[in-house]
């Protein structure tokens, strides 16, 4: 199958980390993404990370990979309430078709 | 940079309707995508173009549903005619090449009654 599973809810206190995780199907996976999606808005790009990579920073943002367990984990630093939203990670191998998770939704509370 | 345009964004009809879906990708970008997101879950590809030629539509509807890029640039979605399971958001993407990271735009927002 093609189910690429993620939590569904996550509620963080603002300035908490975050972390959302999500479970890949296919090994052979190349790039990994997370997209932010906001309400009544499109998919933005967060980062992805090459499938050759254990590791991502970009600002507050940090990407593992888990190639072995075909884990993804998303974490956020110094959560804001402007980071409510619903994440997306996403698998796509070459000139395959983009595979989406089901999303996180993340709620941040003052 | 100027990013991926969708219109409308908004579009309520009844069912057995027809409705068309416009998007415009990033300059350059060869390959364009269009999706459907049902509510509470993730988008799921619909049909994929290299330039004006379909590379994927093996999700497509293709009983009511049709897509052309005939000039290798902008692209319509139509829904010909629309059920109820159709409501949904329906969004372009874009990307360099086929391998390359994909741009999303807006989405239109489509409820059938």
């Amino acid at each position: 199958g093609e189910d690429v599973e993620q939590s569904l809810f996550l509620s963080v206190r603002e300035g908490d980390s975050s972390v959302i995780n999500c479970t890949y199907t296919d090994s052979s996976s190349t790039y990994l993404y997370w997209y932010k999606q906001e309400p009544g808005a499109g998919l933005q790009l967060l980062t992805y990370i090459f499938s050759n990579m254990d590791m991502k920073q970009d600002q507050r943002l940090t990407v593992l990979l888990n190639k072995k367990d075909k884990h993804l984990s998303l974490r956020i630093a110094d959560t804001q309430t402007g980071d409510s939203a619903i994440y997306f990670c996403a698998e796509k191998e070459g000139f395959q078709k983009l595979v989406f998770g089901t999303g996180t939704r993340l709620l941040v509370s003052p | 940079e100027a990013g991926v345009a969708q219109s409308p964004r908004y579009k309520i009809i009844e069912k057995r309707q027809s409705v068309a879906f416009w998007c415009n990708p990033i300059s350059g970008h060869a390959t364009l995508y269009w999706y459907q997101q049902i509510l509470g879950q993730g988008p799921k590809l619909l049909i994929q173009f290299q330039n004006n030629g379909v590379v994927d539509d093996s999700q497509l509807p293709k009983d009511r549903f049709s897509a052309e890029r005939l000039k290798g640039v902008d692209s319509t979605l139509k829904i010909q005619p629309a059920k109820l399971e159709d409501s949904a958001v329906y969004l372009c993407a874009s990307s360099l090449g086929q391998t390359d990271t994909q741009y999303f735009g807006p989405g239109t927002r489509l409820t059938v009654l």
